[in-house]
C-alpha cells in the first residue's frame, strides 16, 4: 500500500529562521512526488513535482529536494507569509493516478 | 494557468436533504476528476475517481449510493451527498487531470474546496 508519512506534524520558526520539512513514502513505482501548500479553508496550492532521487527543485525562498525513500522542502529564511500547511503527496505508476497525500505539516512563521 | 473551480464554496443544509457540488476544468479537458474529503487537521482522502462518460470508482468505505458523482463532460464533473447527516460535514475538495500531452508538469489542478455543514 502506498504511503506518505511528513514530519514534524506542526512547526513554530521565527521569521528568518531557516528549516526543513521531511516526507517520507512508499509506493510501488514511484511516478512523481508531489508538495503543495494549503491555507485554511482553501484548496491546495502546487508548489513542485519531482520525479526521479537527486531532483531538486526551487520556487523563492522553497527548495524540494527528493532521494529513494524521501523528500525535503527546505524554507530559507521564512516570513510570516509562509504560515500554511504544506502536503507531500505521491502519485504511483503512469497514468491518472490519485495522489495519495500525508497528513501535513502545519508551518507558523512567527514575525 | 489551468484552473478548476468549484461551487459552492461553501453550504449549510440541514439533515435529510441533499446537497451538489460542482467542479468544473475551466481551460482545459479534465478526462479524469478525483474527489477528495478533508477533516480538520486531517489529510486529503481520496473518495472516488470519475472518468468522463463512465462510472465513477469509489474507494473502499465509500457509499456510492451516498455520494453520487456524475462526470457527463469533460469539463464538468458533480458531487451529490444525498440524504446528509452531520457526520458528513466535511471540506470537499477535487481535483482534476487532464490530457498528458497538454500538461507535461505532473501537476494535478484542485479547486478551492467546499465547505460542508449539516445541521
Amino acid at each position: 500500500e502506498d504511503q506518505v508519512t511528513q514530519s514534524p506534524e506542526a512547526l513554530r520558526l521565527q521569521e528568518g529562521e531557516s528549516s526543513s520539512l521531511n516526507c517520507s513514502y512508499t509506493v510501488s513505482g514511484l511516478r512523481g512526488l508531489f508538495w503543495y501548500r494549503q491555507d485554511p479553508g482553501k484548496g491546495p496550492e502546487f508548489l513542485f513535482t519531482l520525479y526521479s532521487a537527486g531532483e531538486e527543485k526551487e520556487k523563492e525562498r522553497l527548495k524540494a529536494t527528493l532521494t529513494k525513500k524521501e523528500s525535503f522542502l527546505h524554507i530559507t529564511a521564512p516570513k510570516p507569509e509562509d504560515s500554511a500547511t504544506y502536503l507531500c503527496a505521491v502519485q504511483a505508476r503512469a497514468g491518472n493516478t490519485p495522489l495519495v497525500f500525508g497528513k501535513g505539516t502545519r508551518l507558523s512563521v512567527i514575525a | 494557468g489551468a484552473v478548476v473551480s468549484q461551487h459552492p464554496s461553501w453550504v449549510i443544509c440541514k439533515s435529510g436533504t441533499s446537497v451538489k457540488i460542482e467542479c468544473r476544468s475551466l481551460d482545459f479537458q479534465a478526462t479524469t476528476m478525483f474527489w477528495y474529503r478533508q477533516f480538520p487537521k486531517q489529510s486529503l482522502m481520496l473518495m472516488a475517481t470519475s472518468n468522463e462518460g463512465s462510472k465513477a470508482t469509489y474507494e473502499q468505505g465509500v457509499e456510492k449510493d451516498k455520494f453520487l458523482i456524475n462526470h457527463a463532460s469533460l469539463t464538468l464533473s458533480t458531487l451529490t451527498v444525498t440524504s446528509a447527516h452531520p457526520e458528513d460535514s466535511s471540506f470537499y475538495i477535487c481535483s482534476a487531470s487532464g490530457l498528458a500531452d497538454r500538461f507535461n508538469t505532473g501537476e494535478l489542478f484542485f479547486g478551492e474546496g467546499s465547505r460542508l455543514t449539516v445541521l
